[in-house]
């Protein structure tokens, strides 16, 4: 059962434009959210998280904003440049979970055109 | 450099043939974890471990071996009783402090085909 959910396959964005990428979870348990970025043929590269204490995580051009009541986060990129498109997972984890592994949604495929 | 070394990068498996997937790692982390890719879907934990000689079944165990005789070295086998192993397999590790709030931190994978 998919516990974290990323329901845009793709997204398609302008350079320079503002880049939102959606999730939703189901598992009120999870308390520490990430996001990763994944090129093909690569393993994930870890980007920013946050915890649930938190409702906001901003790292340079990357914010993270948590919603607990609606169990939902959501990734900005701004502005976001064309090296930015890749595939970005969403992955949640709590302390009851094994050994605190990452649950991932399937992922959405941004395109960041010039 | 610090990081996470899967070898090989591709690995083919003939039928009935256990094969080995290699995951060392320099980041002086506690706890490893092995995910499988499948196309069009997330990451899913195959075995994890948080300590050395310990490690413990994730959601999809089944047809998997694994070994943690060292902190650095987390090597996952294939064996022949996993009917559909053909996937793109990923090893992570992270820093273990006993709470949620650290990481993983991935290899670049390991792409598995059946000959």
């Amino acid at each position: 059962d998919q516990q974290v959910k990323q329901n845009s396959p793709s997204l398609s964005v302008q350079e320079g434009r503002i880049s939102i990428l959606n999730c939703d979870y189901t598992n009120s348990m999870f308390d520490y959210f990430l996001w990763y970025k994944k090129y093909p043929a690569e393993g994930p590269t870890f980007l920013i998280s946050i915890s649930s204490i938190k409702d906001k995580n901003e790292d340079g051009r990357f914010t993270v904003f948590l919603n607990k009541s609606a169990k939902h986060l959501s990734l900005h990129i701004v502005p976001s440049q064309p090296g930015d498109s890749a595939v970005y997972f969403c992955a949640a984890s709590s302390n009851s979970n094994s050994g605190y592994a990452l649950n991932f949604g399937k992922g959405t495929s941004l395109l960041v055109t010039p | 450099d610090g990081g996470i070394t899967q070898s090989p990068k591709y690995l083919f498996r003939k039928e009935g043939q256990n094969v080995t997937l290699s995951c060392e790692q320099n980041l002086n982390h506690d706890a490893m974890y092995w995910y499988r890719q499948d196309p069009g879907q997330g990451l899913r934990l195959i075995y994890y471990s948080q300590i050395v000689n310990d490690f413990q079944k994730g959601d999809i165990a089944e047809g998997y071996s694994v070994s943690r005789e060292k902190k650095e070295s987390f090597p996952l086998t294939v064996t022949s009783a996993q009917k559909n192993p053909t996937a793109f397999y990923l090893c992570a590790s992270s820093i273990w402090s006993g709470s949620s709030n650290q990481p993983q931190h991935f290899g670049d994978g390991t792409r598995l085909s059946i000959l």
